[in-house]
């Protein structure tokens, strides 16, 4: 069973502008995680985001996470044609211990 | 370091016949795990271990067999494949630290069963 739902499924912008994707969950989590996929490749981690902390930042990432209503957000400033890929949340949950991934959301960055 | 390494990239199989998906990384990672990326269903947990000799299930383990002889590699064994084991199959390594840390994947084996 999937523990994160992302929303949207997919999204296409323009050069310059930022992304928005967001990430529910169902159980309680020690964790909160994003990865990005290009195209045939495996999975790359972004961030970490942990139970007890509410915004980080990365470079151009921010990362939300909202325990109270069990969703995450991760926004990308000024996205780049080379940000196109698929971006997937992955929940540890504090029952098993074991990372669970949502469906994702592919983003398309128009040059 | 070359990480999370996978062989073969790509793979065609007869239903019924067997195979061995190799796995291994050079990070000394303690946990690696296997997962299955099929459309529109992300990535879903087949096995896992949390160091040599210790494997344990995911949430969609049937079909797949997996052991944990060294630190380094984690191969993953299909007993008699079937057309539902088309999928693409990513290798996963990560520390041992507390909570689920960050993981590192390979670049995916490419599985087509006719």
């Amino acid at each position: 069973s999937q523990q994160g739902e992302e929303d949207p499924q997919a999204l296409s912008i323009q050069e310059g502008e930022n992304a928005t994707m967001n990430c529910s969950y169902k159980t309680s989590i020690n964790n909160l995680q994003w990865y990005r996929q290009n195209s045939g490749r495996g999975l790359v981690h972004l961030i970490l985001i942990r139970s007890n902390e509410r915004e980080k930042h990365s470079g151009r990432l921010r990362v939300t996470l909202d325990t109270s209503k069990k969703s995450s957000s991760l926004l990308i400033t000024a996205s780049r044609a080379a940000d196109t890929a698929s971006y997937f949340c992955a929940t540890c949950s504090s029952n098993t211990g074991k990372l669970i991934f949502g469906q994702g959301t592919t983003l398309q960055v128009k040059p | 370091n070359a990480g999370v390494t996978q062989t073969p990239k790509f793979q065609v199989l007869k239903t019924g016949q067997s195979m061995t998906l190799q796995c291994a990384q050079d990070m000394n990672h303690e946990y690696m795990s296997w997962y299955r990326q099929d459309p529109g269903m992300g990535l879903r947990l087949i096995h896992y271990s949390v160091g040599a000799g210790i494997t344990d299930q995911g949430e969609v383990p049937n079909g797949y067999n997996v052991s944990r002889s060294t630190t380094e590699d984690f191969p993953l064994r299909l007993l008699s494949a079937a057309p539902s084991q088309t999928s693409v199959y990513f290798c996963a390594s990560s520390p041992r630290t507390s909570g689920a840390p960050e993981q590192y994947f390979g670049p995916g084996t490419r599985l087509t069963v006719t």
